[in-house]
């Protein structure tokens, strides 16, 4: 099974901040990599596919980057909406896997 | 606009049985894989199986293979999941997701999720 690893765990910021999440695929992906917004009480919500394509109705100060086995997921200024956890997914093979998670909290 | 909606869930024994239940609407259930996707109290997201658009491919994770078994109905927009040899580990919430695809081969993203219902096994 492909391990995805997220780092941090947990982000402190503020509004207007940049932040950046990392997640690590244990082999390489090439680009087959979601990035997903969920916050408590709710589904998940794809926010990025294919590593960088940004989703309909996605505000563009989300932004996705890499391949192989490296990824980022930035948040170019931070919003309060924006609070939340996210985490990355790989489909490049079955079982697909999920990163634990990285958790944005208000600094 | 795409919606599914999850039904089924609550209380069940260890070794019992669940069956859940997806209405989807406002898309063409018959053209998309549709999967299910838990997450136990307090964890992160774990992949529980996918079913291909017309219902003849089948994945599952090994935690739940030879007790899970994902099924649709596509004359009635609903996709469904029977449970069986319920464990205490199998606590979650199940998440209906939508895949953008009819088939997904080598595993998909998902585009749309449903609510959410809760199974809670336990004696």
């Amino acid at each position: 099974d492909i391990q995805m690893t997220q780092s941090p765990s947990t982000l402190s910021a503020s509004v207007g901040d940049s932040v950046t999440i990392t997640c690590r695929a244990s082999q390489s992906i090439t680009s087959w990599l979601a990035w997903y917004q969920q916050k408590p009480g709710k589904a998940p919500r794809l926010l990025i596919s294919k590593a960088s394509s940004l989703e309909s109705g996605v505000p563009s100060r989300f932004s996705g980057s890499g391949s192989g086995t490296e990824f980022t997921l930035t948040i170019s200024s931070l919003q309060p909406d924006d609070f939340a956890t996210y985490y990355c997914q790989q489909y490049n093979s079955y079982p697909e896997t999920f990163g634990q998670g990285t958790k944005v909290e208000i600094k | 606009e795409a919606q599914l909606l999850e039904s089924g869930g609550g209380l069940a024994q260890p070794g019992g049985s669940l069956r859940l239940s997806c209405a989807a609407s406002g898309f063409t259930f018959s053209d998309y894989a549709m999967s299910w996707v838990r997450q136990a109290p307090g964890k992160g997201l774990e992949w529980v199986s996918l079913l291909s658009a017309r219902g003849d491919t089948t994945y599952y994770a090994d935690s739940v293979k030879g007790r899970f078994t994902i099924s649709r109905d596509n004359s009635k927009n609903t996709l469904y999941l029977q449970m069986n040899s319920l464990r205490a580990e199998d606590t979650a919430v199940y998440y209906c997701a939508k895949a953008p695809a009819s088939v997904c081969s080598t595993s998909c993203y998902r585009n749309v999720w449903g609510q959410g219902t809760t199974v809670t096994v336990s004696s």
